[in-house]
């Protein structure tokens, strides 16, 4: 069964906005991961940033955040001051156990 | 310096045919992956290999298999290769398997057309 879900499968956003990109998770485990991935046009996945479930903050790097609510059991992306490179796929994923699974992803436009 | 490299990045081949997508990290991970990404980019892990354990996705047929001469690769053999092959194949590589410690780098892939 699928774990991760991200509801929005296409999103825009204007250039220098700022946009969330909603991911859902569920899993029984007390320990456990939360990534987010971009996938440009290019193809190649990218790691962007990772929060712990044990994490009492919530992880910034740069111009990405996660917005981690654990009871709702949601880490959502944000990206602020958009830019016209942001324009990707972006994947939210979870390891838990031994395992590793991908949300379905958003593609996420970003307009001038 | 390439962290996860991935051969070939493109291969054609006809249907039936064996053939091999070599995987390669420099990182001195333990854990190495491949994922399957269909047309529709949705991104499903085949396996998980390190030096202790492989754990096979079960819905993997069994004309997959990896092979690891060692800690720094884990080559990917398909025999036998059907349409529905067709896919973009990820190598992926992790210092650790424990859950929650375990951020994955990724290869660049290697789209695979079985014509």
């Amino acid at each position: 069964a699928q774990k991760i879900t991200q509801t929005q499968p296409g999103m825009f956003v204007q250039e220098k906005e700022a946009v969330t990109l909603d991911c859902t998770y569920d899993t029984s485990d007390p320990s456990y991961g939360l990534f987010w991935y971009k996938q440009p046009s290019s193809g190649e996945m990218i790691f962007l940033i990772y929060q712990g479930s044990y994490d009492q903050q919530n992880a910034t790097e740069g111009r990405y955040s996660l917005n981690f609510q654990k009871a709702r059991k949601s880490a959502n992306l944000v990206i602020s001051a958009s830019q016209l490179g942001d324009s990707a796929m972006y994947f939210c994923a979870m390891d838990y156990g031994q395992n590793f699974v991908f949300g379905p992803g958003t593609r996420l436009s970003v307009l001038p | 310096d390439t962290a996860v490299s991935q051969t070939p990045k493109y291969l054609v081949t006809q249907m039936g045919n064996d053939k091999s997508i070599k995987c390669e990290q420099n990182l001195g991970h333990d854990t190495m992956y491949w994922y399957k990404q269909d047309s529709k980019k949705f991104l499903k892990i085949m396996f998980s290999y390190n030096n202790k354990e492989l754990i096979i996705n079960e819905t993997v047929p069994n004309r997959f298999s990896p092979k690891s001469p060692d800690k720094a690769h884990l080559n990917l053999h398909i025999n036998s290769l059907e349409l529905g092959d067709s896919a973009v194949y990820f190598c992926a590589s992790s210092q650790d398997q424990t859950s929650g410690s375990g951020t994955q780098y990724f290869g660049p892939g290697t789209r695979l057309l079985v014509l």
